[in-house]
């Protein structure tokens, strides 16, 4: 089984509407990243979460929220979707951005 | 803004033939890594050097560093046509408080035809 799951894989949404972005991770990591990644543009960071008590916003939050409702869970909302948020997720966990991070699968997001 | 920006954007090889990457970056850094993403899938670590080190190697993979130049080069030897992919390095910016972000560069999309 996958470290860290992604959920949908795909989504196609309308703009307006309100969508969640879940990623559960099974490999006991503390810390947890929401990335967005667009062609030509490499990674932007959305958000990151040291532990359940602990959020920060990272280059491009404008737009989106998160929750991490367990050490294991962190999800990533768009409350009213827009076209130019079409881009490919990515979930990432880490012991500190010292050391390696792992990363999800990815869901690819269309904002008709 | 982006930390690092590799080079060059895309690259084309034979098979056998060897790859180099070039990552280059603005400020003092922890450690720099990078990774390695197939078309449409999550990136997968590969190496990770840290600021005091100079030459990193991981099977047919080697890393240079070079903090005076800022800069970090990833050599891919003896290429497969499964080595193609896009190569990303990141960095860890040293900062005030201590840095816990990763700073991604655009890539590097590597062809290995066969």
């Amino acid at each position: 089984d996958a470290d860290v799951t992604q959920t949908p894989r795909n989504r196609i949404t309308k703009t307006g509407k309100r969508i969640m972005l879940e990623c559960s991770q099974t490999k006991g990591h503390d810390r947890m990243y929401w990335y967005r990644q667009d062609p030509g543009l490499g990674l932007r960071l959305i958000y990151y979460s040291f532990d359940v008590k602990d959020i920060n916003k990272g280059e491009i939050s404008d737009g989106y929220s998160v929750s991490r409702q367990a050490q294991a869970k962190f999800s990533l909302s768009l409350e009213s979707a827009i076209p130019n948020q079409t881009a490919l997720y990515f979930c990432a966990t880490g012991t500190g951005a010292l050391e390696t991070q792992y990363f999800g699968p990815g869901t690819r997001l269309l904002v008709l | 803004s982006q930390q690092g920006e590799e080079d060059p954007q895309a690259l084309s090889i034979q098979e056998g033939e060897n790859a180099t990457m070039n990552c280059s970056y603005k400020t003092s850094i922890n450690n720099l890594q990078w990774y390695r993403q197939n078309s449409g899938r999550g990136l997968v670590h590969l190496i990770l050097i840290r600021s005091n080190e100079r030459e990193k190697h991981s099977g047919r993979l080697r890393v240079t560093l070079d903090t005076s130049k800022k800069s970090s080069s990833l050599l891919i030897t003896a290429s497969r046509a499964a080595d193609t992919a896009s190569y990303f390095c990141a960095t860890a910016p040293r900062t005030q408080g201590g840095s816990e972000k990763l700073v991604f560069g655009k890539g590097t999309k590597l062809t290995v035809n066969p």
